[in-house]
Order: C-alpha cells, then structure tokens, then sequence
C-alpha cells in the first residue's frame, strides 16, 4: 500500500531557527512532491513544489528531494511566529497527503 | 485570478439525510480532486477528474457517495444518507493538469449529528 509518512510533531522552535520538516515516501515511481502550509481552519496552500533531486529555494523556504532514498524534505530558515502551522508532504502520481507536521514558532 | 470557489462553507444534517456540495474550479484548469479531511488528519482523495472523466475514485464509498464534473468544469460531490463518521471538512482542488501542483478552495465543513 502507497504511504506518505511525516512526523506528526509538535515540532517547536524558537523565532530565527530553521525547522527542519521530514516526509517519507512509498511509491518509487512518484514524480511531483509538494509542500503545503494549513493554518487552523483554513485550507492547505502551496508553499513548494519539487521534481528533481536536489534543493529548491524559495526565499525562505528550501525542500530537498533524494528519490533514491525515497525521502523529501522542507527547510524554514529564520522561522517566525507566523510560520506556525501545520505543513503537509504530498506525493503524485496518486495525491496522497501525509498526515502533517504541526509547527510551533516560539518568540 | 479567481481561485476554486466552493458552495456551502457549512452544513449540518442528520444522520439518513443527504447533502451535495458545489466547485468551480480556477479558469482553465482540467483536473479537479474532491478530498475528505477528518481533523488532525492529513486530506483524503476521494475523486480525481481530468476535464469530465474519472482519473481515480479507489477511495470513494461508492454506496453512498457520488460525483459529477458535467461539461468539464463545475463539480457537485453528494453524499446519500450520510453518517456520522462523513463529519469533516470536504475541500475541493484543481490544477492545471495532472503532476502539477493543486489549488484548494476554502472547504465545506460538514457536522452529521
């Protein structure tokens, strides 16, 4: 069975650190994986999309791909109060969400 | 741009009732995705269109849920008779074409009491 697997946290970091958000994968044929941020009661929105192996900046925002290890990742640097959320992985072929990592961003 | 448009925000019924809700999706886009998300868990696909065809409904309680994207652009999502495991959030995407990435509506949050 098709998995995506992330931590489901809290995870808890002080303002101005990077936070570090993991994401894990079963189906080696995927080839879009996305990021998305979801305040409490709202609706997720884009943060990041990656389709290659390697790192992709986004201002603030890095993800990491490595297919071989099967394994994508987003990194926050100089994280703010207002980056606290939850943020979902999301893998193609087939849309399937992890169940998120809450972040907390202590001032 | 418009983004994805979605009709009610809220709804409570009682069990055995039934309930539909509306998409429009952003201008040009040809796949549209209907997800079910429980709280504290990450969206469920429940239906998968690209333009007026089904790409994926594995997930979909086809005895109780149905769908439609007629002409290839709206899309109402039913469920008949709801139960009180259906209490979630209903969100409805839409992208470009398939891979790329998805653009979500507000949602529709359900209560089936």
């Amino acid at each position: 069975q098709k998995e995506v697997e992330q931590n489901s946290g809290p995870l808890s970091v002080p303002e101005g650190a990077i936070a570090s958000l993991n994401c894990t994968y079963s189906d080696r044929v995927s080839q879009s994986f996305f990021w998305y941020r979801q305040y409490s009661g709202k609706s997720p929105e884009l943060i990041m999309s990656i389709y290659s192996n390697g790192d992709k900046e986004d201002g603030r925002f890095t993800a990491q791909l490595n297919k071989a290890s099967q394994y994508v990742s987003l990194l926050i640097r100089d994280s703010q109060p207002s980056d606290s959320a939850t943020y979902l992985c999301a893998v193609t072929n087939d849309m399937r969400f992890g169940a998120g990592t809450r972040l907390t961003v202590k001032p | 741009e418009a983004g994805v448009a979605q009709s009610p925000r809220y709804k409570i019924i009682e069990k055995r009732q039934s309930v539909a809700f509306w998409c429009n999706p952003i201008s040009g886009h040809a796949t549209l995705y209907w997800y079910q998300q429980i709280l504290g868990q990450g969206p469920k696909l429940l239906i998968q269109f690209q333009n007026n065809g089904v790409v994926d409904d594995s997930q979909l309680p086809k005895d109780r849920f149905s769908a439609e994207r007629l002409k290839g652009v709206d899309s109402t999502l039913k469920i008949q008779p709801a139960k009180l495991e259906d209490s979630a959030v209903y969100l409805c995407a839409s992208s470009l074409d398939l891979v790329y990435e998805q653009y979500f509506g507000p949602g529709t949050r359900l209560t089936v009491t």
